[in-house]
């Protein structure tokens, strides 16, 4: 049962120009999203995150929208930079029933060429 | 900065082994968590540890056991290693009351099992 999904396996970008990145859940009891990122040989960290009672998360760079009636999140990148380049996860807490354990998206791998 | 150190970053193994992967956070974290991450599948959650000696099956426990003697370390024990659990081995701690605002991983461990 995968609450999170992200359908796009990877994704090829021209430096400088945006990369977007999506995501879709099924369960409308999440109420909080985050984005990591990870590269090769090392563990995700920690990118960007929104709450439900958000629909725009900025922080530099990076942007998070959430459309909670459509149960769909974005992750906007601009300008993207070979840097960027790196699996992205979408994640969710499952709940304070569950000890708020985060349950992962497939990930996008984003290939940001310069 | 909150470390979380896995001891391996590569592990070769053969079928049928008993397979100790180790992990240690240096942040006083009550919350450490085991993660596979393998291609299109994702991060699935494998065992969680809230306390030391406490421990909740995850996703896809079978053919896997922790132990969390102290709460600093959690160690993951394959019982007798095959080949489908060759895979990326992530473990990740979080505050008792911070885990919604994300984990800190380590940097995996990848394990061959030939």
């Amino acid at each position: 049962d995968q609450q999170v999904k992200q359908n796009s396996p990877s994704l090829s970008v021209q430096e400088g120009r945006i990369s977007i990145l999506n995501c879709d859940y099924t369960n409308s009891m999440f109420d909080y999203f985050l984005w990591y990122k990870k590269y090769p040989a090392e563990g995700p960290t920690f990118l960007i995150s929104i709450s439900s009672i958000k629909d725009k998360n900025e922080d530099g760079r990076f942007t998070v929208f959430l459309n909670k009636s459509a149960k769909h999140l974005s992750l906007h990148i601009v300008p993207s930079q070979p840097g960027d380049s790196a699996v992205y996860f979408c994640a969710a807490p499952r709940g304070m029933e569950y000890g708020n354990k985060l349950v992962f998206g497939a990930g996008t791998i984003l290939r940001v060429k310069s | 900065d909150v470390k979380v150190t896995q001891s391996s970053r590569y592990l070769v193994k053969r079928t049928g082994e008993k397979v100790f992967l180790e992990c240690v956070q240096d942040m006083d974290h009550e919350n450490m968590f085991w993660y596979r991450q393998d291609p299109g599948l994702g991060l699935r959650l494998i065992y969680f540890s809230y306390d030391v000696k406490m421990k909740e099956k995850g996703d896809i426990p079978e053919g896997y056991s922790v132990s969390r003697e102290k709460k600093e370390r959690f160690s993951l024990i394959l019982e007798s290693a095959s080949t489908n659990q060759t895979s990326m081995y992530l473990c990740a701690s979080t505050p008792a009351d911070r885990g919604r605002a994300g984990y800190t991983f380590g940097s995996g461990t990848r394990l061959t099992v030939v």
